[in-house]
């Protein structure tokens, strides 16, 4: 049972570009979230999406934008990237069909703004 | 709104002593309250959950108690191991919303 992946595991870019990332959720999940944690810090929620919509959105720019596809991967997409966007970038799954709010994490993209 | 408080790291522990990582809540209603470890250069891994007061998680020797009178929700482990040398972070999750809000992490260092 493959559980989340996420791609690519590192990425540098310099600031002014944009960037895609990946997230495939673990079988049988149907929603997916992401996070962005800080060195040294707690992971804090971007936001969420399900049935290929935007539900929920925590406190971020809307130069973070997002993407659902019918098979219930995702993309995270960054624009005008600051210095400040540095951080480990976590997706998680989980499922609105069961009666739990748990979520799984993948390994996380490592991307570094210069 | 809603908030996790841990107790700031590194915790410093020689192998087989007892563990408490302390943890406390602020949130309108029931959350379910979680926690997770990070292995470095790793993601998150759910270590254990409760969704109501009084419910204890437990999962590889780590206990955690839903105490809703004090709003917390410690964690503790009779005996660790180096193997346990991690970041462990507190979370909880609104009632209805799927997301989750962390504290900051405490990080755990246990020699030999």
């Amino acid at each position: 049972d493959a559980g989340v992946t996420q791609s690519p595991t590192h990425l540098i870019k310099t600031r002014g570009q944009q960037v895609t990332l990946r997230c495939s959720p673990k079988s049988g999940h149907d929603t997916v979230s992401w996070y962005q944690q800080a060195l040294g810090q707690g992971p804090q929620f971007i936001f969420q999406y399900y049935e290929e919509e935007e539900r929920q959105r925590g406190n971020f720019p809307d130069r973070f934008s997002g993407h659902q596809f019918p098979n219930y991967s995702s993309e995270l997409n960054v624009n005008a990237l600051l210095l400040g966007d540095s951080a480990l970038y976590l997706c998680a799954s989980s499922t609105r069909q069961a009666s739990t709010d748990t979520q799984y994490f993948g390994p996380g993209t490592r991307l570094t703004v210069l | 709104g809603d908030s996790v408080t841990q107790m700031e790291g590194p915790v410093t522990l020689s192998e087989e002593a007892f563990l408490t990582i302390n943890c406390t809540y602020t949130a309108t209603g029931y959350p379910s309250l979680f926690w997770y470890v990070q292995y470095p250069g790793e993601g998150l891994q759910l270590l254990l959950k409760a969704t109501k007061a009084d419910d204890k998680g437990s999962n590889k020797g780590f206990e955690a108690t839903y105490r809703k009178e004090t709003t917390s929700f410690h964690l503790e482990k009779g005996s660790v191991q180096v193997s346990d040398s991690a970041v462990y972070f507190c979370a909880l999750s609104p009632r209805g919303f799927q997301k989750l809000v962390f504290g900051t992490g405490t990080r755990l260092l246990v020699s030999p």
